[in-house]
């Protein structure tokens, strides 16, 4: 059971190119995030999605862009890149519904990306 | 920002000792998790305690909640140097939709041996 899987873990991108992080996961969860995480910050929701089909946006969308054609994968797209989005990037999954212990999350194991 | 506050920001302690850290957090919640996130590597979910809840114990964790105070604490007992990371407590809103939680700002434990 590979859990959260997220390619690449490293990457260096230039301003102004176009890049997707991947993410992928084996649970059959239907709820996926994506975080970011800077020095201080904590993590920061970035965008999520409760089903296939369905996404919304978290505490710091612009510049991001997600799908979610298949309940397993939940790609996050980076437009354009600049250099505060600089980070390390975490997608996690859950199986839903917040009034229960199923709001568990489970991190894939990030992806650190420099943007210079 | 809604994101809670840890603290203390960074804690340092010898092995077998215990480690307190205190979270705080601003609106009416439905639970609230403790996660472990070691260097480099994902979060990792220890423990959750509902709105009902005013402690929770999980092996050598011992999680508080005073829903009064908006605050809860993790107490790691005989602390042992692999349990050196950063703590993060995450809190899921009466208001939240999709399961999101709200972060705080971790607490970096160091344990020496």
């Amino acid at each position: 059971n590979a859990g959260v899987t997220q390619t690449p873990k490293f990457r260096i991108l230039k301003i102004g190119q176009s890049m997707t992080l991947q993410c992928a996961q084996d649970m059959n969860h239907n709820y996926m995030y994506w975080y970011r995480q800077d020095p201080g910050m904590g993590l920061r929701l970035i965008h999520y999605s409760v089903g296939a089909g369905i996404t919304d946006q978290g505490e710091v969308p612009n510049g991001y862009n997600v799908s979610r054609s298949t309940t397993e994968d939940f790609p996050l797209r980076l437009l354009s890149a600049a250099p505060s989005q600089t980070s390390v990037y975490f997608c996690a999954s859950s199986p839903g519904r917040f009034e229960s212990a199923k709001n568990i999350q489970y991190f894939g194991a990030g992806t650190r990306l420099s943007v210079l | 920002s809604q994101q809670g506050e840890e603290d203390p920001q960074a804690l340092s302690i010898q092995e077998g000792e215990n480690a307190t850290m205190n979270c705080s957090y601003k609106t009416s919640i439905n639970n609230l998790q403790w996660y472990r996130q070691n260097s480099g590597r994902g979060l990792v979910h220890l423990i959750l305690i509902r709105s009902n809840e005013r402690e929770k114990h999980s092996g050598r964790l011992r999680v508080t909640l005073d829903t009064s105070k908006k605050s809860s604490s993790l107490l790691i007992t005989a602390s042992r140097a692999a349990d050196t990371a950063s703590y993060f407590c995450a809190t899921t809103s009466v208001i939240s939709q999709g399961g999101k939680l709200i972060f705080g700002q971790g607490t970096e434990l160091s344990v020496k041996p």
